[in-house]
């Protein structure tokens, strides 16, 4: 298995365009997380899905954030509109028993 | 709620030196605890785990054994190398299907030969 795939690996934008960023689970895995990362808050939870359920969203930080869950392959973290204080790295994480996570290697998201 | 507290970093050491990065934890019932890794430019990675009370967690060399008593799990290694700088992070689960990992704010180590 190829792992988490996350994309873009890096992304800039400019203040107020959308974004979207992709993960693409392990196949099997049952739940899926979205974190975001930067030096000011550390690892932060967004949202997870449980059986492409949204389980818990009392982490994203507003209205701007949106995520879906499709299908149990596929997700998306959305921004709209993006700001710069929205830079950071995003991660997402497939877990398929109630412990291990698997991250994705992350993006890079830079709002200018 | 359920929560994680590790050491503030960095952690600055010497090639072989002994490392020792704190983490004690919060929740209401019995936890599985987790050490992740992360390398420059890429995703968390599992490290080592614990998933009941005295079990003991090791990996590359580290160890974290589960203390209930003192609600910690500190990791540990006897001799580290300029490989290991990394930022490590503590972390948690309830064990309920569909819960999230909560993980500390992470350490970061930085070893110099």
């Amino acid at each position: 298995d190829a792992g988490v795939i996350q994309s873009p690996r890096h992304e800039v934008t400019e203040m107020g365009q959308e974004v979207t960023l992709r993960c693409k689970p392990i196949s099997g895995h049952n739940s899926l997380f979205w974190y975001r990362q930067t030096m000011m808050r550390g690892l932060e939870l967004l949202i997870y899905f449980n059986n492409n359920v949204p389980i818990d969203d009392s982490g994203m930080p507003e209205d701007r954030f949106s995520a879906k869950m499709p299908n149990a392959s596929f997700s998306t973290l959305k921004i709209q509109p993006s700001e710069p204080r929205d830079s950071a790295v995003y991660f997402c994480a497939s877990i398929i028993r109630e412990d291990e996570a698997f991250f994705g290697q992350g993006t890079r998201l830079t709002v200018v | 709620g359920d929560s994680v507290t590790q050491m503030e970093g960095p952690v600055t050491l010497s090639e072989e030196a002994f490392l020792t990065i704190n983490c004690t934890y919060t929740a209401t019932g019995y936890p599985s605890l987790f050490w992740y890794v992360q390398y420059p430019g890429e995703g968390l990675q599992l490290l080592l785990k614990a998933t009941k009370a005295d079990d003991k967690g090791s990996n590359k060399g580290f160890e974290a054994t589960y203390r209930k008593e003192t609600t910690s799990f500190h990791l540990e290694k006897g001799s580290v190398q300029v490989s290991d700088s990394a930022v490590y992070f503590c972390a948690l689960s309830d064990r309920k299907a569909g819960t999230a990992l909560i993980f500390g704010k992470g350490t970061t180590l930085s070893v110099s030969s």
